[in-house]
């Protein structure tokens, strides 16, 4: 089974700072890696997949990066509305699916 | 716009079977390339793909649940199904229901919050 590791739990930043989030498999997953965005109360919603491609209508403040093993979302000008929780999900053995522990981010 | 709506008992007994439905609206579960899946959330916690299933049936469980764990699709309802037995208080969670296809739009349910307890 394919493990990933989210790092960190959980950060405290401020409006505008540049986040960057990391995530890595137990092996290598190619370039087999989405992004999600959680909210309170709200499912999930995917915003970055094979690693560095956005979804349809997320901006462009939001990236990825990576490959193999180790993966970065980077949030470059973090808003209001980017506070929330974050999870890397590999599918390189799609439909089998492994989510990341998740990152909160948190205001300061 | 595809809808995934849960449904099913809030509350479940210590032992017995966790239930849930998940129905699909403004689109056919029978559509080929997509499968349909069962991801949980306990209180607090992180997210944990449960299965998957295809429309013709095939199906693909977490390792970690495989053994309690059955999904069934029923496509002239538009509907597939979530079986999980033996519960504990550990499989508390809101439990959603996804059509998640990684380099396609994803579409989820709202969530459902299934409490065991006796």
């Amino acid at each position: 089974d394919i493990q990933m590791t989210q790092s960190p739990s959980s950060l405290s930043a401020s409006v505008g700072d540049r986040v960057t989030i990391t995530c890595r498999a137990s092996q290598g997953i190619s370039n087999y890696l989405a992004w999600f965005q959680q909210k309170p109360g709200k499912a999930p919603k995917s915003l970055i997949y094979a690693a560095s491609s956005l979804q349809s209508g997320v901006p462009s403040k939001f990236s990825g990066s990576g490959s193999g093993t180790d993966f970065t979302l980077t949030i470059s000008s973090l808003q209001p509305e980017d506070f929330a929780t974050y999870y890397c999900q590999q599918y390189n053995s799609y439909p089998q699916l492994t989510f990341g522990g998740g990152t909160k981010v948190e205001i300061k | 716009q595809l809808q995934l709506q849960e449904s099913g008992p809030g509350l479940v007994k210590p032992s017995e079977t966790l239930s849930l439905t998940c129905t699909v609206s403004g689109g056919s579960i029978s559509s080929s390339s997509y499968y349909w899946g069962w991801i949980r959330q306990p209180p607090g916690k992180g997210l944990e793909w449960i299965g998957s299933i295809y429309y013709s049936g095939s199906t693909y469980y977490n390792p970690s649940l495989k053994s309690r764990v059955t999904i069934s699709v029923d496509t002239s309802k538009n509907q597939f199904s979530l079986k999980l037995s033996s519960v504990t208080a550990a499989d508390t969670a809101v439990y959603y229901c996804a059509r998640l296809t990684p380099e396609d739009k994803d579409y989820w349910g709202q969530g459902t919050l299934v409490t065991v307890s006796s």
